[in-house]
């Protein structure tokens, strides 16, 4: 079974508004950790966003949001007020455990488009 | 902030050809992990390293595919022989703990293969 499933291939968005990259994942561990990604077309891949299954708060930095549901096991990205350098492909991912070692569980991916 | 290095950033071989990948983490990372992704995918872990020792390479081709962090710094993973579907990008990280408490994984740039 999937771990984490992002089923969103490919997302348009305005410029200036709000898109919102679906995320679902799979994990009977009580402790685990969610985590976005961002890779422009250069290949690396950049940190945007942690969750952890105890906090109590969405996480949020600066124009990311992620919107956590762990009932319904989602961890949407929220990103507010896109600009054109949002457009990228957008990865979830996921780390089961609470030692902080283990190797990242990684989605499909979303293909993000900001038009202007 | 310090980088995660890979060389080299593009390789075109041809199969049955020997390839080598070359990752230098971020100093004072422990742990290092080399990940793959095909073209349109999500990276897939290959091999995990704990200082010089393996964590993980359940997902590592072993016929072909080799790995080692000898001095527990830097890290090199071989392909011998290369095949048409190795073509990919090679994703080195390591991971270090933010403020929040989460371990974070940086990626460097990547080295993207091409088997001719």
């Amino acid at each position: 079974a999937q771990k984490i499933t992002q089923t969103q291939p490919g997302m348009f968005v305005q410029e200036k508004e709000a898109v919102t990259l679906d995320c679902t994942y799979d994990t009977s561990d009580p402790s685990y950790g969610l985590f976005w990604y961002k890779q422009p077309s250069s290949g690396e891949m950049i940190f945007l966003i942690y969750q952890g299954s105890y906090d109590q708060q969405n996480a949020t930095e600066g124009r990311y949001s992620l919107n956590f549901q762990k009932a319904r096991k989602s961890a949407n990205l929220v990103i507010s007020a896109s600009q054109l350098g949002d457009s990228a492909m957008y990865f979830c991912a996921m780390r089961e455990g609470d030692t902080g070692r283990r190797a990242l569980t990684f989605g499909s991916g979303t293909r993000l488009q900001v038009q202007p | 902030e310090a980088e995660v290095a890979q060389s080299p950033r593009y390789k075109i071989t041809e199969k049955s050809q020997a390839v080598a990948f070359w990752c230098d983490p971020i100093s004072g990372h422990a742990t290092l992990y080399w990940y793959r992704q095909i073209l349109g995918q999500g990276p897939e872990l290959l091999v995990q390293f704990q200082d010089e020792s393996v964590v993980d390479d359940s997902q590592l081709p072993k016929d072909r595919f080799s790995a080692e962090r000898l001095k527990g710094v830097d890290s090199t993973l071989k392909i011998q022989p290369a095949e048409l579907g190795d073509s990919a990008m090679y994703l080195c990280a390591s991971s270090r703990k933010q403020s929040s408490g989460a371990n974070v994984l940086t990626f460097g740039a990547g080295s993207r293969l091409t088997v001719l």
